[in-house]
C-alpha cells in the first residue's frame, strides 16, 4: 500500500525550531518529487515547499525561504521540513505529499501533523 | 502568489449537480493547463479528484468533472451523494519558482 506518514510535530515557542519527518512506503520513493502543504486553523491549503527526486531542486512558498529548509533520504525513503524562526501564524497542519513525473499535482497525501507555535 | 479564488460554499440535493469555479489569473489557471482538484474531508488526507484540468485518477467516480476557460476552472459533482460533502481546493501551477497555488476552499453540502 502506498503510503506517507508524517511526525515531529508539537508545540514550539515563537521563534523555536522544529524538523518534520515523512516516511514513504509502498512506492519508489527516489523517483517523485515530494512536497509539504499545511494547513492553517480555519483556513485553506497553502503549498509549502518542493524538492526534486535527487535533492538538487528545491523550491519555496516566499513566507518560508530563509527559515524553511525541506531535505530527503532515498535510503531511508524519508522527506524532511526544518522550520526554523518559527511564528505563530505558522501553527498548522502539515501534509507531505507526492508529486508523479512531470505533471504537476500532487496524487498521494499523508494524514499530516500538528504544528503548534505559541508561548 | 496570491491564492485563487472559490466561492466559500455551494449546496445541492441528493442527486443535483453543482459546480465549484476556481479563478487565478494568466500566470497562475490561464497559463498552464495544470490545474488539479482535491477532495478534503477534515482530520483525513486530501484526495486528488481531477489533474490536469480534465483527467480522473483511476478510482474517483465519473460524477467528478473538471474544465477550464480563460483563467477560471471548475469543478462539476454530477449526482450529488452525501459522501461528496467535503471541502475541496483547487490548485494551480504557477511556474517554477513557486511552483503550487491553491484556492480558497469551497465547504460542499449535501442538503
Amino acid at each position: 500500500e502506498v503510503q506517507l506518514v508524517e511526525s515531529g510535530g508539537g508545540l514550539v515557542q515563537p521563534g523555536g525550531s522544529l524538523r518534520l519527518s515523512c516516511a514513504a512506503s509502498g512506492f519508489t520513493f527516489s523517483s517523485y518529487w515530494m512536497n509539504w502543504v499545511r494547513q492553517a486553523p480555519g483556513k485553506g491549503l497553502e503549498w509549502v515547499a518542493n524538492i526534486k527526486q535527487d535533492g538538487s531542486e528545491k523550491y519555496y512558498v516566499d513566507s518560508v525561504k530563509g527559515r524553511f529548509t525541506i531535505s530527503r533520504d532515498n535510503a531511508k525513503n524519508s522527506l524532511y521540513l526544518q522550520m526554523n524562526s518559527l511564528r505563530a501564524e505558522e501553527t498548522a497542519v502539515y501534509y507531505c505529499a507526492r508529486e508523479p513525473g512531470a505533471d504537476n499535482y500532487m496524487d498521494v497525501w499523508g494524514k499530516g501533523t500538528t504544528v503548534t507555535v505559541s508561548s | 502568489q496570491s491564492a485563487l479564488t472559490q466561492p466559500r460554499s455551494v449546496s445541492g440535493s441528493p442527486g443535483q449537480s453543482v459546480t465549484i469555479s476556481c479563478t487565478g489569473t494568466s500566470s497562475d489557471v490561464g497559463g498552464y493547463n495544470y490545474v488539479s482538484w482535491y477532495q478534503h474531508h477534515p482530520g483525513k488526507a486530501p484526495k486528488l479528484m481531477i489533474y490536469d484540468v480534465s483527467k480522473r485518477p483511476s478510482g474517483v467516480p465519473d460524477r467528478f468533472s473538471g474544465s477550464k476557460s480563460g483563467n477560471t476552472a471548475s469543478l462539476t459533482i454530477s449526482g450529488l451523494q452525501a459522501e461528496d460533502e467535503a471541502d475541496y481546493y483547487c490548485c494551480s501551477y504557477a511556474g517554477s519558482y513557486t511552483p503550487y497555488v491553491f484556492g480558497t476552499g469551497t465547504k460542499v453540502t449535501v442538503l
